[in-house]
């Protein structure tokens, strides 16, 4: 059962364009969400967060919306630029007991910036 | 600021025989994490330590693996013994507080 879908494997953008990169999450408890950029044969890399008390975080080139009735957050690059090729994971946490924060992932959608 | 060191990188063994993974997390995280990603999938946790303590180990396949993280610092992810759908990469993570959490490069298991 997937609590965050990524329903794009990949993304093909012209450089200078916006990137828009969606994820829909089911679980209703979820109250913080983040995205992460992965290179090959690396680590994850923390990109921006939003917290469900707000609609919108922007941090330079990158934002991230969220819109809680529909359950769904995106994440726009704009301009796009090469380096910005990487696999872009939407990640959502909700409190529970214990003070586990648990993250649960999407799968990835796969992004290349065309020159 | 050093980040979360892991090692091995790479590691194939054959099945049933056994792994472990280090890790090392950036100075003054309290809490770690470790991760499987299978390839094609997102990271999916196995076991969280607050300090050296086991906050969440409910997707960890306790009878092969085992993980201990002692005095709260380096900690140590044991495959044994290791099958066919251990293949993946496991990744370490440290947090020093809610969410934002920095990963290592990963450790890629293959097992033949």
């Amino acid at each position: 059962d997937q609590q965050v879908k990524q329903n794009s494997p990949s993304l093909s953008v012209q450089e200078g364009r916006i990137s828009i990169l969606n994820c829909d999450y089911t679980n209703s408890m979820f109250d913080y969400f983040l995205w992460y950029k992965k290179y090959p044969a690396e680590g994850p890399t923390f990109l921006i967060s939003i917290s469900s008390i707000k609609d919108k975080n922007e941090d330079g080139r990158f934002t991230v919306f969220l819109n809680k009735s529909a359950k769904h957050l995106s994440l726009h690059i704009v301009p796009s630029q090469p380096g910005d090729s990487a696999v872009y994971f939407c990640a959502a946490t909700s409190p529970t007991q214990g003070g586990s924060e648990k993250l649960v992932f999407g799968k990835g959608t796969k992004l290349t910036v065309n020159p | 600021e050093a980040g979360v060191a892991q090692s091995p990188r790479y590691k194939i063994i054959e099945k049933r025989q056994s792994v472990a993974f280090w890790c090392n997390p950036i100075s003054g995280h309290a809490t770690l994490y470790w991760y499987q990603q299978i390839l094609g999938q997102g990271p999916k946790l196995l076991i969280q330590f607050q300090n050296n303590g086991v906050v969440d180990d409910s997707q960890l396949p306790k009878d092969r693996f085992s993980a201990e993280r002692l005095k709260g610092v380096d900690s140590t992810l044991k495959i044994q013994p290791a099958k066919l759908e251990d293949s993946a990469v496991y990744l370490c993570a440290s947090s020093p507080d809610r969410a934002e959490q920095y990963f290592g490069p990963g450790t890629r298991l293959t097992v033949t």
